[in-house]
């Protein structure tokens, strides 16, 4: 079973300042996605990364995925206040060729960005 | 819809009364998915369809959740008899399946408060 753990759980960092959360996952996962989502809302996809290097970036944040270390990061940088919010990364392990299986999530990590 | 939509978003319920709620996946996805959501952020995988079909029930507390998607209507998550346990947020995502990757889109939610 697909056992996924995030780190860390709380992150405060000041506006201007770079940081990473990290995504350990326990076997083999097919996908990796990252979240995000505010207070009382839905989730917002931000980058799904499918094999080993995968590097995708949009604007402040950039996801990379590792699969022998069974790790994907999410790396901040420049940090500004309307990034806060909490971020989840979650991984599929596909059940066969060409279906659709469910996702396993991290615990989220809420990051809060000071000014 | 190009977006998903569930209905109602929040449901007060006392225990031991019905709760049911609905999701309208985007056109043309063919999965649908159910998560809840609790109060410290853990998503927790319910129950999937392929098309009408159960994919994956492997999460669904049987004895008092069921759901179905018919053809032509919204799919239904119904909890017979609910407990305080039950409160959370129920999400609903669709995908389409895709050559490489099936990203899964979340409807706003349904907030259920079980008093």
């Amino acid at each position: 079973e697909l056992k996924v753990e995030q780190n860390p759980l709380f992150l405060s960092m000041q506006e201007g300042k770079n940081y990473t959360i990290y995504c350990n996952y326990s076997t083999t996962s097919d996908r990796l996605y990252w979240y995000r989502q505010d207070p009382g809302k839905s989730l917002e996809s931000l980058f799904v990364l499918l094999s080993n290097g995968a590097v995708k970036q949009e604007g402040r944040l950039m996801a990379s995925l590792d699969t022998k270390a069974r790790l994907s990061t999410l790396h901040i940088t420049a940090a500004v206040h309307d990034l806060s919010a909490t971020y989840f990364c979650a991984g599929s392990k596909g059940l066969s060729t060409g279906t659709a299986s469910k996702l396993t999530f991290g615990t989220g990590t809420r990051l809060q960005v000071t000014l | 819809g190009e977006e998903v939509a569930q209905t109602p978003k929040h449901l007060v319920r006392g225990e031991g009364q019905k709760a049911k709620l609905y999701c309208a996946p985007i056109k043309g996805h063919s999965y649908v998915f159910w998560y809840q959501q609790v109060l410290k952020n853990e998503f927790k995988f319910l129950i999937s369809f392929q098309n009408e079909n159960v994919f994956d029930e492997t999460g669904m507390p049987k004895e008092r959740f069921s759901a179905k998607c018919l053809p032509n209507s919204p799919c239904s998550l119904e909890i017979q008899a609910t407990k305080l346990e039950d409160s959370a947020v129920y999400f609903c995502a669709s995908t389409r399946l895709a050559v490489s990757y099936n990203e899964q889109f979340f409807g706003p939610g349904t907030r259920l408060t079980v008093l």
